[in-house]
């Protein structure tokens, strides 16, 4: 069976300070991988997503950046938070890239103060 | 960019009630259209999904899709406490390598 792991489970970080938020998928080689983000109260926000090792594309600019350095790992970084990046950050795989569902991990709560 | 709306933003409902959710979204060439659960400070998890028009029954779950009318609804039969919880209309794009999230329906299911 596969499993998503995301770590750690709930960050506060200073304004300004460095971020490195991880994801590792175990069962399943070569998934598509997705960053999501969801303000509180808000809509899960797609971030990032990719398909194979090396490769990640953009798909909402939040000066953050995401990496894909195995096939089964994912990173979500930046060199300076903002207020604007707390909220719940969320990874995802999926089989294939169009009609099979995305399996959610459990997240990571941020909060910049 | 895909536009997904939902309907009503909460619903409370006394338990045993049948429940409908509403979505409504802006591309025609939209793929799949899946509705998720999530419940507060979990992931959102799938529940159904429907590509063709027409209706989908799975245990307790039918949704049913209009592409004509770029509409959508899941319907919960018999609701029970356990289904309270925030309700996710996703649908994706083909080639686009993407799922847009809808809002969310709030549901409570009041013993």
């Amino acid at each position: 069976a596969q499993t998503i792991h995301q770590w750690p489970v709930a960050e506060i970080k200073a304004v300004g300070s460095p971020l490195s938020l991880g994801c590792t998928i175990k069962g399943k080689s070569s998934p598509n991988l997705y960053w999501y983000w969801q303000a509180t109260g808000g809509t899960l926000q797609q971030l990032f997503y990719s398909i194979t090792v090396g490769q990640v594309e953009s798909v909402v600019q939040l000066n953050l950046s995401a990496s894909r350095p195995k096939d089964d790992q994912f990173i979500l970084s930046t060199e300076k938070l903002l207020l604007s990046h707390s909220g719940f950050y969320l990874c995802a795989w999926s089989r294939d890239r169009t009609n099979s569902d995305y399996t959610f991990g459990s997240g990571t709560r941020l909060l910049v103060i | 960019q895909e536009k997904v709306q939902q309907s009503p933003e909460s619903l409370i409902v006394p338990e045993g009630a049948m429940v409908s959710l509403n979505c409504s979204f802006s591309d025609s060439a939209s793929q799949s259209i899946w509705w998720y659960q999530q419940h507060p400070g979990k992931g959102p998890k799938a529940l159904i999904s429907i590509f063709s028009n027409g209706n989908k029954k799975e245990g307790r779950l039918t949704v049913y899709l209009n592409r004509a009318s770029l509409h959508v609804s899941l319907h919960i039969k018999d609701s029970q406490p356990s289904d309270s919880a925030v309700y996710l209309c996703a649908v994706s794009t083909e080639g686009a390598d993407r799922l847009t999230f809808g809002k969310g329906t709030q549901l409570i299911i009041q013993p």
